[in-house]
């Protein structure tokens, strides 16, 4: 089976740095992915893993470690626009690129 | 920039009737995907397409789904006969797969929310 866990909820303040955690148990890995989802709207594409170490772009960084089944997506200078639903998604599996999505984290950015 | 269109953006049905979603994937995309989210919930992989045919399906995509790629540009999601628990926001997404980079992300529509009464 395939189990994706993160954090629900998170509150961080404008201009601070707020890292978010994925852990997975998937029957295979062919990449982890994070989208950003605003309320009512589509997922986003924000950055994508497939071998161990960290990914940087822009305000945004992605970090993967395949022995340890974890990721996690950090957020620097934080921006009002960026309360939003960021969701981690694994790709299982070579050659199906179906996503199986976490429950996504809900951050609140703060004054 | 292409991005994935679909439509309608809102659909509000009766139990039992059927209906139909539609998308246009990106142009040179390979691969096309439908997912659904209910509100509050996570996205759930539904099917994915590739070379006009259905190559995986979750649970979820039971005889009441059906996906068709009519022409060179639509990928259309048919629910023969909804039920209130079909309610939910459907997204599509496409694919051009491009080994070692970022040919590997899917890129999502703006999503149909389909409320099924």
């Amino acid at each position: 089976g395939q189990n994706i866990d993160q954090p629900t909820e998170m509150t961080a303040t404008e201009g601070a740095i707020v890292q978010i955690n994925c852990t997975y148990q998937t029957s295979g890995f062919n990449g982890l992915f994070w989208y950003q989802q605003h309320a009512g709207e589509a997922p986003t594409f924000l950055s994508y893993n497939v071998l161990d170490g960290l990914e940087e772009k822009g305000r945004f960084s992605s970090f993967l470690s395949r022995s340890k089944g974890y990721s996690y997506l950090l957020l620097k200078e934080l921006q009002m626009k960026d309360s939003a639903s960021y969701l981690c998604a694994v790709s299982a599996r070579a050659g199906s690129y179906q996503l199986t999505f976490g429950k996504g984290t809900k951050l609140s950015v703060i004054p | 920039e292409p991005e994935v269109t679909q439509t309608p953006s809102h659909q509000v049905t009766q139990m039992g009737q059927e209906v139909i979603l539609r998308c246009v994937p990106i142009s040179n995309h390979l691969y096309f995907y439908w997912y659904r989210q209910i509100l509050g919930q996570k996205v759930e992989f539904l099917v994915s397409f590739y070379n006009n045919e259905i190559s995986e399906k979750s649970e979820i995509f039971d005889d009441q789904f059906s996906v068709e790629r009519p022409d060179g540009s639509n990928f259309t999601l048919k629910i023969r006969s909804t039920k209130l628990e079909d309610s939910a926001m459907y997204f599509c997404a496409s694919l051009k797969p491009l080994r070692g980079t970022l040919g590997e992300t899917q890129y999502f529509g703006p999503g149909t929310r389909l409320l099924v009464l």
